[in-house]
């Protein structure tokens, strides 16, 4: 199966934009959605498709996507968006996920 | 709107097996598709496998094949995970999470459990 490739960490200023990005080649065929969890609880889907965000999402969050690179960003960060953040996609053989982006807002 | 509420935590012992049920409200089981997904302390998210409406059939991990079976009681709307030949790797908070579909043939996991811990330990 294939893989997705996160950065580990990334650090954002209060108030500033933040991109994570998730690079494989299954996103040559397939977009990227992203998940956001905080610690002990669930995740929570932020984006998915082209760049939709389910109801409850603020729109300052967004996504892209560019040959095997999908991007999630987050334009005037939050406090309360220091979380970790997970890229998913379809893959040949079922689902692929990412190894996560713990984003902290400084 | 989907709420999925799981069972609680388990502790087992190496070798044996555990059933993790997911109850469905606000929708019922057939119209969804259910998958499951494990986090191990302090790593991140694993696809175990899931109902893949475009086959009709439950696909797995390569991973877990032969070791997880997934099925679903449509009588009471509840999905259960069960995973055989437990091991201490196997320590992990279980997730069932329904999958949607996107135009492009995408998936993506609108709603999640509560999560499950699952504790193998002698």
């Amino acid at each position: 199966s294939s893989e997705l490739t996160q950065d580990p960490a990334v650090s954002v200023a209060l108030g500033q934009t933040v991109r994570i990005t998730c690079q494989g080649d299954s996103l040559r065929s397939y977009y990227a959605s992203w998940y956001q969890q905080k610690p002990g609880q669930a995740p929570v889907l932020v984006i998915y498709g082209k760049n939709n965000r389910p109801s409850g999402i603020p729109d300052r969050f967004s996504g892209s996507s560019s040959g095997n690179t999908a991007s999630l960003t987050i334009t005037g960060a939050q406090a309360e968006d220091e979380a970790d953040y997970y890229c998913n996609s379809r893959d040949s053989s079922g689902v692929v996920f990412g190894g996560g982006t713990k984003l902290t807002v400084l | 709107q989907v709420q999925l509420v799981q069972s609680g935590a388990e502790v087992k012992k190496p070798g044996a097996s555990v059933k993790v049920s997911c109850k469905v409200s606000g929708y019922t089981l057939t119209e969804l598709s259910m998958h499951w997904v494990r986090q191990a302390p302090g790593k991140g998210l694993e696809w175990m496998g899931g109902f893949d409406p475009e086959d009709g059939e439950t696909i797995y991990a390569q991973k877990f094949q032969g070791r997880v079976t997934m099925t679903e009681d449509t009588s009471t709307d509840t999905a259960y995970m069960e995973l055989s030949s437990l091991r201490s790797e196997d320590t992990a908070v279980y997730y069932c999470a329904t999958a949607a579909s996107g135009p492009n043939g995408d998936y993506y996991f609108d709603y999640w459990g509560q999560g499950t811990l699952v504790t193998v330990s002698s």
